[in-house]
């Protein structure tokens, strides 16, 4: 079945740490976006990607960095410099340039600090 | 810029109660309407969608119709049932980039 698979679906950071979440999708979907999801304050958009080596700042940009390397994968790098990391991470994707067609959601992260 | 206001939680229902979970929105030109829903510790899953003004988006007994006069996309269900208890997100496409903007979420409990 094809979907979205995020790693790992824990995770713990110490501080002054970078850590990478992991985000695979086998859909065929050239669109590929992260969300952090506090309590209360639904979902905000961290990057989003339309194409393989392409990718922009969403809302809430500051403190990550991803890439787009390949179609498949979206990795989210939670760099020291973000001082309030814990939080629900999500990511999704779509087909491009589609917007009556829906995004589809990993099962998440949850990164918390040490 | 485009916004999605949804009427906040937590909602409290009884087994077999009718649910109305509002949803008004905010944007320029004709965007797509979505309804999703999180179960605990899960990501969202798509409940249903709407593409057009009229268009009504049914899923596992909710439903919701896009009102472009009054700009809402209310969630409703006749009967809820215990397994229904999640957060409901509303959330719109306004075009450029597939981006969407979400609601806040409305928490459903059901309770027997």
């Amino acid at each position: 079945d094809g979907g979205i698979t995020q790693s790992p679906k824990y995770l713990f950071r110490k501080e002054g740490q970078n850590v990478t979440l992991s985000c695979e999708q086998n859909l065929n979907h050239d669109a590929m976006y992260w969300y952090r999801q506090d309590p209360g304050q639904g979902l905000r958009l961290i990057y989003y990607s339309q194409i393989v080596n392409d990718f922009q700042k969403g809302d809430i940009a500051e403190g990550y960095s991803v890439s787009r390397e390949k179609k498949e994968s979206f990795p989210l790098t939670v760099t020291s410099a973000q001082k309030n990391p814990t939080a629900f991470y999500l990511c999704a994707s779509s087909i491009r340039d589609r917007e009556i067609e829906p995004q589809h959601f990993g099962d998440g992260t949850r990164l918390s600090i040490l | 810029g485009d916004s999605v206001t949804q009427m906040e939680g937590p909602v409290t229902l009884s087994e077999e109660a009718f649910l109305t979970i509002n949803c008004t929105y905010t944007a320029t030109g004709y965007p797509s309407l979505f309804w999703y829903v999180q179960y605990p510790g899960e990501g969202l899953q798509l409940l249903l969608k709407a593409t057009k003004a009229d268009d009504k988006g049914s899923n596992k007994g909710f439903e919701a119709t896009y009102r472009k006069e009054t700009t809402s996309f209310h969630l409703e269900k006749g009967s809820v049932q215990v397994s229904d208890s999640a957060v409901y997100f509303c959330a719109l496409n306004g075009g450029g980039g597939n981006k969407l903007t979400f609601g806040t979420g409305t928490q459903l409990k059901v309770e027997l």
